[in-house]
């Protein structure tokens, strides 16, 4: 099916173990996200890219690694994973200004 | 600065009963409106969005929103609840000058029956 997927789709993992998140998408666009959801803090930015080999920071980098060598890939790796990165993590792509999420990634660091 | 805000945090309607969650977004350059849902342990699914033109749009599962650029606001509504409808709500916008997604913090919606 087309669209946006993730995995994995649950992941556990202890501090200071290098994680990584795999997005993939099927339309070929040209934009794609990562935001993590916390309670109280609603979806946060975390990285995003708008073309292979193009990623710019969002609004909390810190500990993230964004790569894009290819358009429908847009892994997430978390370097050393730390307790305050247990979150939900949300891929997406974007269609002209509407952005498309994939199911998300519930991560815990122990 | 840019900004959603969802006055109510958590609402609870009656199966059948209707339902108005709201949206207020702050002025600036020409805002894109979206509504998205998120089922517990779901993604986020988009229920509809509004760009231009006529100002009620239609969305999935018989939502509609109204925009009212006077009041910055584009409200959700449905005429009757279902108890599948029970899920969080986000209210988005782009602003057309710099292209970020600003998300409100949320309406959870319950449903009783």
């Amino acid at each position: 099916d087309a669209g946006i997927t993730q995995s994995p789709r649950y992941k556990i993992t202890e501090t200071g173990r290098q994680v990584t998140l795999m997005c993939h998408q099927t339309w070929s666009h040209s934009y794609m996200f990562w935001y993590r959801q916390d309670l109280g803090h609603g979806l946060r930015l975390i990285y995003y890219s708008a073309a292979a080999d193009i990623t710019d920071k969002g609004e909390v980098p810190d500990g993230y690694v964004v790569s894009r060598s290819k358009t429908e890939n847009f892994p997430l790796t978390l370097e050393s994973a730390t307790r305050s990165q247990t979150s939900v993590y949300f891929c997406a792509s974007k269609e002209a200004e509407t952005q498309y999420f994939g199911p998300g990634t519930r991560l815990l660091v122990l | 600065a840019q900004s959603v805000t969802q006055p109510d945090i958590h609402i609870t309607v009656s199966e059948g009963a209707s339902l108005e969650l709201r949206c207020n977004y702050s002025y600036g350059a020409t805002p894109y409106l979206f509504w998205y849902v998120q089922s517990p342990g779901q993604g986020l699914q988009l229920l509809l969005k509004y760009f231009s033109g006529d100002t009620l749009v239609q969305g999935i599962k018989g939502f509609e929103a109204e925009f009212k650029r006077s009041q910055s606001s584009f409200n959700l509504r449905k005429p009757s609840v279902h108890w599948s409808d029970a899920a969080e709500y986000f209210c988005a916008v782009v602003y057309s000058n710099t292209g970020k997604l600003i998300f409100g913090q949320g309406t959870t919606l319950q449903v009783k029956p």
